[in-house]
């Protein structure tokens, strides 16, 4: 099955750094790869997302890039802000085409802390 | 849209008791997920269902944990002896079938399982 290994564990940045967040996976039919940001005790929430036909995708201060040859993934925050310290996870999934079930295989988060 | 509802919140048990989460999709999302997220990984597939029907429950311990999702809306995770290390945030997620370029899932806000 598919194994999605994410790193760093632990990552702490100054307020107005950039973080990046990597991923690898196994699976090479793997074609879809969302990341959420978990705060302490709430639900997981989507921040970005890419398929597999897409090498970039940006959205304010967060982008994802993609490389399909090599199976990683990554995860850039620019300006980050205090509200940015979460846990962050990777995933990845087979959606062939909109007719699959999309089971997610998550990595094992990174704790991302900004400091002020 | 009305969210992803599960209870109860938090459950404390001791071990070789019994205990059921109770989860009530968003309306008219066919699939659905419950994920188990130990305290400090990501979230783990326990089971998944299309409508009533299971399509993948290969790392679902059949030995204690059942799942049912009757009529194709609500579902009910059971554990039945738990154990200490069945203490874990139980997640549950629902999904409508892709479309155009919205593949997103939506979590509920988990049922913390705390077994002593």
């Amino acid at each position: 099955g598919e194994n999605v290994e994410q790193h760093p564990s632990t990552l702490s940045v100054q307020e107005g750094d950039s973080a990046v967040i990597k991923c690898t996976y196994s699976d090479s039919a793997s074609n879809y790869f969302p990341w959420y940001k978990q705060e302490l005790g709430k639900r997981p929430q989507l921040i970005i997302d890419i398929r597999s036909n897409v090498g970039e995708k940006k959205d304010q201060r967060i982008a994802v890039t993609l490389n399909k040859t090599a199976k990683h993934f990554s995860l850039h925050i620019t300006e980050t802000q205090p509200e940015d310290s979460a846990v962050y996870f990777c995933a990845a999934s087979k959606d062939a085409g909109g007719t699959s079930y999309g089971k997610l295989t998550f990595g094992q988060g990174t704790i991302l802390t900004v400091h002020p | 849209e009305a969210g992803v509802a599960q209870s109860p919140r938090y459950k404390i048990i001791e071990k070789r008791q019994s205990v059921a989460f109770w989860c009530n999709p968003i309306s008219g999302h066919a699939t659905l997920y419950w994920y188990q997220q130990i305290l400090g990984q990501g979230p783990k597939l326990l089971i998944q269902f299309q409508n009533n029907g299971v399509v993948d429950d290969s790392q679902l311990p059949k030995d204690r944990f059942s799942a049912e999702r009757l009529k194709g809306v609500d579902s009910t995770l059971k554990i039945q002896p738990a154990k200490l290390e069945d203490s874990a945030v139980y997640l549950c997620a629902s999904r409508r079938l892709p479309s155009g370029d919205s593949y997103g899932y939506t979590f509920g806000s988990g049922t913390r399982l705390t077994v002593v």
